[in-house]
């Protein structure tokens, strides 16, 4: 179980939007703490992908964004492609357990 | 080049000991808090531990503490991080991190190094 609450999978066809929730508490995202969100391609060590809740670092495409409300936070994929099919992780820092946690991680598919 | 290589890794039986290295290159290793996460085959990501960059702070998840111990070594540009009393749960991609990237982010990640703890 992890402190981190994302959905097992999503799924979507190439040129649409998907969104991926990520859901904590106040011990975490709520403190508040800031959200970063990773990426990993089958086989391959993860990658960020967005960090400070909502900031890309260079290089990564624009059609992905983050958001963060309250005790969750999100991550958006515009125009999906096929090379987007991956898991995708959100990471944050809890006050009490003193230490970062994740979340279980979400498998997109790209149909 | 800017990378993390992992080393260490291996077959080792329930009880037994290993010592994972992690060599940075191509930054201030120095500069920067370090840390070490895990990933169980087909499982998400766990994290393990953290130090700081002058090594006078250590972090651990309570599943390893008084199991093991990251330590590191700024003169040879490594991190460590030693294993004892292995049990099967602790199979697992270890991965060598930076920490403290923007805005405190895992900006830098190791191929990472493989242990199966098995008899």
């Amino acid at each position: 179980q992890s402190v981190l609450t994302q959905p097992p999978s999503v799924s979507g066809a190439p040129g649409q939007r998907v969104s991926i929730s990520c859901t904590g508490s106040s011990s975490n995202i709520g403190a508040p703490f800031d959200v970063h969100w990773y990426q990993q391609l089958p086989g391959t060590a993860p990658k960020l992908l967005i960090y400070g809740n909502n900031n890309r670092p260079s290089g990564v495409p624009d059609r992905f964004s983050g958001s963060k409300s309250g005790t969750s936070a999100s991550l958006a994929i515009t125009g999906l492609q096929a090379e987007d099919e991956a898991d995708y992780y959100c990471q944050s820092y809890d006050r009490s357990l003193r230490g970062s946690v994740f979340g279980g991680g979400t498998k997109l598919t790209v149909l | 080049e800017v990378q993390l290589v992992e080393s260490g890794g291996g077959l080792v039986q329930p009880g037994g000991s290993l010592r994972l290295s992690c060599a940075a290159s191509g930054f201030t290793f120095s500069s920067y808090w370090m840390t070490w996460v895990r990933q169980a085959p087909g499982k998400g990501l766990e994290w393990v531990a953290n130090i700081k960059q002058d090594g006078s702070e250590k972090e651990y998840v309570d599943s390893v503490k008084g199991r093991f111990t990251i330590s590191r070594d700024n003169a040879k540009n490594s991190l460590y991080l030693q294993i004892n009393s292995l049990r099967a749960e602790d199979t697992a991609m270890y991965y060598c991190v930076r920490w403290g990237d923007q805005k405190s982010s895992f900006g830098l990640w190791g191929q990472g190094t493989l242990v199966t703890v098995s008899s």
